[in-house]
This record gives C-alpha cells, sequence and structure tokens, in this order.
C-alpha cells in the first residue's frame, strides 16, 4: 500500500483561526487531493494537485487555500476558519499512473470541528 | 461533468438477508474507472473494487459482487447473506481517466447500511 498520513487526526478550532492540515506520502505520486466528507454530500473536491507547485480548484474550494512545495507534502489552510468548515477532511493519491490493483489511496482523515 | 447517484439513503436488513445498493452514473467520457468503497463505523475509507469502463464482466468476491452494466449506467453492488459486520457507509465512485481529469474522484452520497443481528 501507497504510505499516506494526515495530520492532525483531531482538531477544534475557533471560528476565525487560520487552520492548515498537512498530508505526507512516502511515494513519489504526483497526484493528489483534498476532499471534505459531509453527511448527504459524499466526499466532495476541494482542491487537488498535479505536481510540486502546480494545484487547482475543486468543487469546494472557497475558504480554502494549498500549497505543494515538495512531492511528498500537500497543505491545506483554512485561512480564516468558520463553522461552515466543520467536516472530515481526507487526503488522497492517485496511483493509477502505476499499475495496480489499487488505484486510490486515502488517508485516514482529519476531523475538523470550528467553535 | 459528471455525476453519481446513490438513491438509497438508508438501507436496513436482518443479518442474512442479501442486499443491494444501487449506483447510478454519468459521464460524456468513454475511459473511465468505477470504484466502491466500504466506511465502518471508525470512519476509514476502505477500498472494495475498481472496475474500468472496458470490463463489463460481473465480479465475486465472497459474499460481495457486483454488477457493471454500461448500458444503464449503472454499477451496483450486492452482499450475500449480510452479516453484522457489513454495517457502513458505502460509497460508489466514478474517476474519469481523460488527459484533463487529473484523475478526480466523484462520489455518490453514499447508502448507510445496518445490519440488525
Amino acid at each position: 500500500d501507497a504510505g499516506i498520513t494526515q495530520s492532525p487526526r483531531h482538531k477544534v478550532t475557533e471560528t476565525g483561526t487560520p487552520v492548515t492540515l498537512r498530508c505526507h506520502q512516502t511515494e513519489n505520486h504526483r497526484y493528489m487531493y483534498w476532499y471534505r466528507q459531509d453527511p448527504g454530500h459524499g466526499l466532495r473536491l476541494i482542491h487537488y494537485s498535479y505536481g510540486v507547485k502546480d494545484t487547482d480548484k475543486g468543487e469546494v474550494s472557497d475558504g480554502y487555500s494549498v500549497s505543494r512545495s515538495k512531492t511528498e507534502d500537500f497543505l491545506l489552510t483554512l485561512e480564516s476558519a468558520t463553522s461552515s468548515q466543520t467536516s472530515v477532511y481526507f487526503c488522497a493519491i492517485n496511483t493509477l499512473d502505476r499499475v495496480t490493483n489499487y488505484g486510490y489511496t486515502f488517508g485516514s482523515g482529519t476531523r475538523l470541528t470550528v467553535v | 461533468a459528471q455525476k453519481v447517484t446513490q438513491a438509497q439513503t438508508e438501507i436496513s436488513v436482518v443479518e442474512k438477508e442479501d442486499v443491494t445498493l444501487d449506483c447510478v452514473y454519468e459521464t460524456r467520457d468513454t475511459t473511465y474507472y468505477l470504484f466502491w468503497y466500504k466506511q465502518p463505523p471508525s470512519g476509514e475509507l476502505v477500498f472494495l473494487i475498481r472496475r474500468n469502463s472496458f470490463d463489463e464482466q460481473n465480479e465475486i468476491s465472497g459474499r460481495y459482487s457486483w454488477n457493471f452494466q454500461k448500458s444503464t449506467s449503472s454499477f451496483n453492488f450486492t452482499i450475500t447473506a449480510s452479516q453484522v459486520v457489513d454495517s457502513a457507509v458505502y460509497f460508489c465512485a466514478l474517476l474519469n481517466a481523460g488527459g484533463t481529469s487529473y484523475g478526480k474522484l466523484t462520489f455518490g452520497q453514499g447508502t448507510i447500511l445496518t445490519v440488525h443481528p
């Protein structure tokens, strides 16, 4: 399995504060993604990256920014957290650029609560 | 644009019953992949199956089976003789493999399956 870790696993923060979530992979996969999961919506794409310093917006990008300064790390930042950003955040990597049985690997998720 | 619809929000069955989770997708691409994931109460996403658009063979893995029909744009998932451990949220997802898609996954809303003893 591709190694992918998210940190922190849980976070409680106050409205208006900045928050950064980290996704780290141990293999050199090109494509990385941030999704958020909310009841009734499944998982929705926030931002994605197709290489170092190459990022783009997903379906629900408002209020979020990302950075990828090296292949293995993809950071998601909430510049000023709001209660509507309370959610579970998943990072993922796309392994379909290799011949594998998997294709897509998710991190364990970060549960973020904005109070 | 692509879309995945899981019409069943919640399903409740008694152990040993068979249950089918429906998934209907929309895409204009000819090359794509379909996935099913399981999310148990612990919260992680567990990969169950990947099927590409050129392979319409049905698949069986133990008590799990999948029926892929391009003619109806459906990729349904059946659990035979359900067990309490099958209780989870199940997601169907679509990945377009075209050059500009960047491998983004589109998820259905999820189906909450509860299996009662």
